[in-house]
């Protein structure tokens, strides 16, 4: 069936430094979104990726899909403390549902 | 309401006994998704609905899973006679046909 990877499975960086997670779909995606969860908390939608080769910005946070709609990326600068937690990547299927991946957890040290 | 309210948060049944948890999707939201969270990080998709027919099914086990979103109800998922394995956060999520899910809390049920 359909799966998504996403590498890596822990991050941990220095308070300013940057960070990268990636994901990658054994299938050709409609869309991918990306959501983040803090400990002990629920997702929280940031972003939906629609078009091929998409980048779209929030703040520090730089969001790609890739040309062949199947791989995206997902780019922290200078991370901050509030950065703390796992974001997970997720593919839509043909029938809606999400596909998703095993997250990145972060951790900043300050 | 702006968010997606589950109850209880928590729940704590014994091994066989039956288990439902509760979901209140968005006002104006079509769809309703319940996904099963192990593991911290692992997300298993259990239905889906589209008002309140039944969308997506093929993440169910069949046998002990049920669930339904009737009108003028909040939505529910039921486990019958449940087991360790069970043991799990439960999370409900709604959207419109634009995408983007807004999650509810959970439900985090614990199987002794």
């Amino acid at each position: 069936g359909q799966q998504v990877m996403q590498i890596p499975q822990y991050q941990h960086v220095q308070e300013g430094e940057d960070f990268t997670t990636y994901c990658n779909s054994s299938t050709t995606l409609s869309n991918i979104q990306w959501y983040k969860q803090r400990p002990g908390g629920h997702p929280v939608f940031l972003i939906q990726l629609v078009k091929s080769g998409e980048v779209k910005k929030q703040k520090r946070l730089t969001f790609q899909f890739g040309e062949a709609k199947k791989n995206s990326s997902l780019h922290i600068t200078a991370t901050q403390t509030t950065d703390v937690g796992t974001y997970f990547c997720a593919g839509a299927s043909n029938t809606g549902k999400l596909i998703f991946g095993q997250g990145t957890t972060l951790q900043v040290k300050p | 309401g702006e968010e997606v309210a589950q109850t209880p948060k928590h729940l704590v049944r014994g091994e066989g006994q039956k288990a439902k948890l509760y979901c209140a999707p968005i006002k104006g939201h079509s769809y309703v998704f319940w996904y099963q969270q192990v593991l911290k990080n692992e997300f298993k998709f259990l239905i889906s609905f589209q008002n309140e027919n039944v969308f997506d099914e093929t993440g169910m086990p069949k046998e002990r899973f049920s669930a339904k979103c009737l009108p003028n109800s909040p939505c529910s998922l039921e486990i019958q006679a449940t087991k360790l394995e069970d043991s799990a956060v439960y999370f409900c999520a709604s959207s419109n046909s634009r995408g983007g899910y807004t999650f509810g809390s959970g439900t985090r049920l614990t199987v002794v």
